[in-house]
């Protein structure tokens, strides 16, 4: 099963609103609510910011939300911060036993 | 407050065999399945597999089968990943999560960097 697919790169201004793509198949992303995005900087863990498509955990800025729709998930980040500048991964249960979960591939926020 | 500590850095030569723990706190280590997943040097994360403590159940994708290892120990509260037969290509970070919530990874490890090189 492959990978999720992302774009590599994605880019905004302090302020504005940005959103990531994550393409999956009817397999996992369209057969399960499942999907979750973690925010990952350089040397760091990754942190869970949406879970369940559209959930955020305790914490989780509310300029994080999530949406799902066939397909494709999405991540969209509003009033965009120097500080959310990271890697971002989409992630979907994929329910079998060789494949609990799948990534995407991944996508770099610049923040200009 | 929930922690995941792995173990150290590792350097390695291709064909050798590499044990990475992860010991975690705060939480019944029962509970949660404990996810490990791997980071090549400038490629996405890709799960490896998974084990429930409560039963040593254990999951692995397709692509490490029958290379790597995933075991538990609740004496210690500790998750182990074993990988053998190295090769350049293992050369990645390697993080435990556990899975509270089904598809959800919410608590992660730091990270553990396995190089590969002869």
């Amino acid at each position: 099963q492959s990978a999720l697919t992302q774009p590599a790169s994605v880019s905004g201004s302090p302020g504005q609103s940005i959103t990531i793509s994550c393409t999956g198949t009817s397999s996992d992303v369209g057969n399960y609510n499942l999907v979750s995005w973690y925010q990952h900087h350089p040397g760091k863990a990754p942190k869970l910011m949406i879970y369940e498509v559209n959930k955020r955990p305790s914490g989780v800025s509310d300029r994080f939300s999530g949406s799902k729709s066939g397909n494709t998930a999405s991540l969209t980040i509003s009033g965009l911060q120097a500080e959310d500048e990271a890697d971002y991964h989409c992630c979907s249960y994929a329910g079998t036993t060789t494949l609990r979960v799948v990534f995407g591939g991944g996508t770099k926020l610049t923040v200009l | 407050e929930v922690q995941l500590v792995q173990s150290g850095a590792e350097v390695k030569k291709p064909g050798a065999t590499v044990k990475i723990s992860c010991k975690v706190s705060a939480y019944t280590f029962t509970d949660y399945y404990i996810h490990w997943v791997q980071q090549a040097p400038g490629k996405g994360l890709e799960w490896m597999g998974l084990v429930d403590p409560e039963d040593d159940e254990t999951m692995y994708a397709e692509k490490f089968q029958g290379r790597v290892t995933i075991t538990a120990d609740t004496s210690t509260d500790t998750a182990y990943m074993e990988v053998s037969s190295l090769r350049s290509e293992d050369t990645a970070v390697y993080y435990c999560a556990t899975e509270p919530k089904r598809g959800a990874l919410d608590h992660w490890g730091q990270g553990t960097l396995v190089t590969v090189s002869s």
